[in-house]
């Protein structure tokens, strides 16, 4: 069955760096296009971020932009994302989810969350 | 980027009632539109893709609706486990965007 795992959350000082992981199981990982999605505390579901199956496409959210990088390591079965200059506004438990497909966007499995907290 | 307007943010129902949630886009997204329910503490449950396809495994009490800028999920007959939030999904272009979420409570 497809799992997906998550790891590398924490409390970490604004302006700080932290990267998060997420192990693959389940499936052929290389086949799909893989993302981040995260929540604020008692808020809802703001998509992050998506690298294509093949690692050639990358897309981000503005507000992430320029300060977080998506990448996958397909021997490993494993997505990443490095988190820079870390802001308190980026507090949440972040998913990683499996495409449905290549790069459709559509998210059919989904981890249980890490908790990032951005705070002095 | 495609905005997502979810309405009722709350709603209110009993056990058996039909419920009706809407999605409206801010711009036509044909039917590339998903439903998520997500329960307090646990990550989001597909439900519905491409605006009226039940996922695998999701009950068929569960129907999705629409196309363009206005679409709908239905849970024709409410049962206890169904009570959570639902978030619809634009995936037209690479930037998805989710709606506010609807949270579906006990009457």
């Amino acid at each position: 069955q497809v799992q997906l795992v998550e790891s590398g959350g924490g409390v970490v000082q604004p302006g700080r760096s932290l990267r998060l992981s997420c192990a693959a199981s389940g499936f052929t990982f290389s086949r799909n296009g893989m993302h981040w999605v995260r929540q604020a505390p008692g808020k809802g579901l703001e998509w992050v971020a998506v690298i294509w199956y093949d690692g050639s496409n990358k897309y981000y959210a503005d507000s992430v932009k320029g300060r977080f990088t998506i990448s996958r390591d397909n021997s490993k079965n494993t997505l990443y994302l490095q988190m820079n200059s870390l802001r308190a506004e980026d507090t949440s438990v972040y998913y990683c989810a499996r495409d449905l497909g290549s790069a459709t966007s559509c998210l059919d499995y989904w981890g249980q969350g890490t908790l990032v907290t951005v705070s002095s | 980027d495609i905005q997502m307007t979810q309405s009722p943010s709350t709603l209110s129902a009993s056990v058996g009632d039909r419920v009706t949630i809407t999605c409206r886009a801010s711009q036509s997204i044909s039917s590339w539109l998903a439903w998520y329910q997500q329960k307090p503490g646990k990550a989001p449950k597909l439900l519905i893709y491409k605006a009226s396809s039940l996922e695998s495994g999701v009950p068929s009490r569960f129907s999705g609706s629409g196309s363009g800028t206005e679409f709908t999920l239905t849970i024709s007959s409410l049962q206890p486990d169904d009570f959570a939030t639902y978030y619809c999904q634009q995936y037209n272009s690479h930037s998805v965007t989710f709606g506010g979420g609807t949270k579906v409570e006990i009457k």
